[in-house]
């Protein structure tokens, strides 16, 4: 039971490139949960999805886009990366119903 | 706009120390208030607290939800060094049932 996995842990992008950060989890969740997380900002809501084929807009949600084409993956989307967008990024996924949320490790996003 | 405040931002013990970390929201429609510790990677749940002045606990932690006054206390009793960590509050609340707003927690640094 791996919980919930993140991929890359890191990643050095150039502005203007594109990148897909993969979440997965295998506890059988329905809600997942992308945020970032910056120096003195605390963990920001990117976007959240509460099921399949569903997400919708959180706190920060500009630049960004994610699908959940299955259940236990989520994908976050930059289409043209800025050096705004350097951040940890985290997933978390949660039962439906239920407020606590189980976090992934992170992926460390480094925008030049 | 939902706000989770959290004080101190740092704090600097010593090992067998008592320390008290605060949380105050501002959240309409209130449900939920959860702490979390974040060592190096992900945040990791600890309690999560709905009713007003019940005590949870958990080992040498322990916290209390005062929703009268709108806030939270996570207690740590002798402390060690590896109860060095970011805390972070969050509260489940708001636009969204089921999102979490995050304070900007405090970072503790038990030195021996």
């Amino acid at each position: 039971n791996a919980g919930v996995t993140q991929t890359p842990k890191f990643r050095v992008l150039k502005t203007g490139q594109s990148m897909t950060l993969l979440c997965a989890q295998d506890m059988n969740h329905e809600y997942m949960y992308w945020y970032r997380q910056d120096p003195g900002m605390g963990l920001r809501l990117i976007h959240y999805s509460v099921g399949e084929g569903t997400t919708a807009k959180g706190e920060v949600p500009d630049g960004y886009n994610v699908s959940r084409l299955k259940k236990q993956n989520f994908l976050l989307g930059l289409e043209s990366a800025a050096p705004s967008q350097t951040s940890v990024y985290f997933c978390a996924s949660s039962v439906a119903g239920r407020y606590e949320q189980f976090f992934g490790p992170g992926t460390r996003l480094t925008v030049l | 706009e939902d706000k989770v405040v959290q004080s101190p931002l740092s704090l600097v013990v010593h090992e067998g120390d008592t320390v008290t970390l605060n949380c105050s929201y501002e959240v309409t429609n209130f449900r939920s208030l959860l702490w979390y510790k974040q060592e190096k990677k992900a945040p990791t749940f600890l309690f999560m607290l709905t009713s007003s002045g019940i005590e949870k606990k958990s080992g040498r932690l322990s916290s209390i939800l005062d929703k009268k006054e709108l806030s939270s206390i996570l207690n740590i009793t002798a402390t060690q060094t590896g109860d060095s960590a970011i805390y972070l509050c969050a509260v489940a609340g708001g636009a969204g049932s089921y999102q979490l707003t995050f304070g900007k927690g405090t970072k503790l640094s038990v030195i021996p």
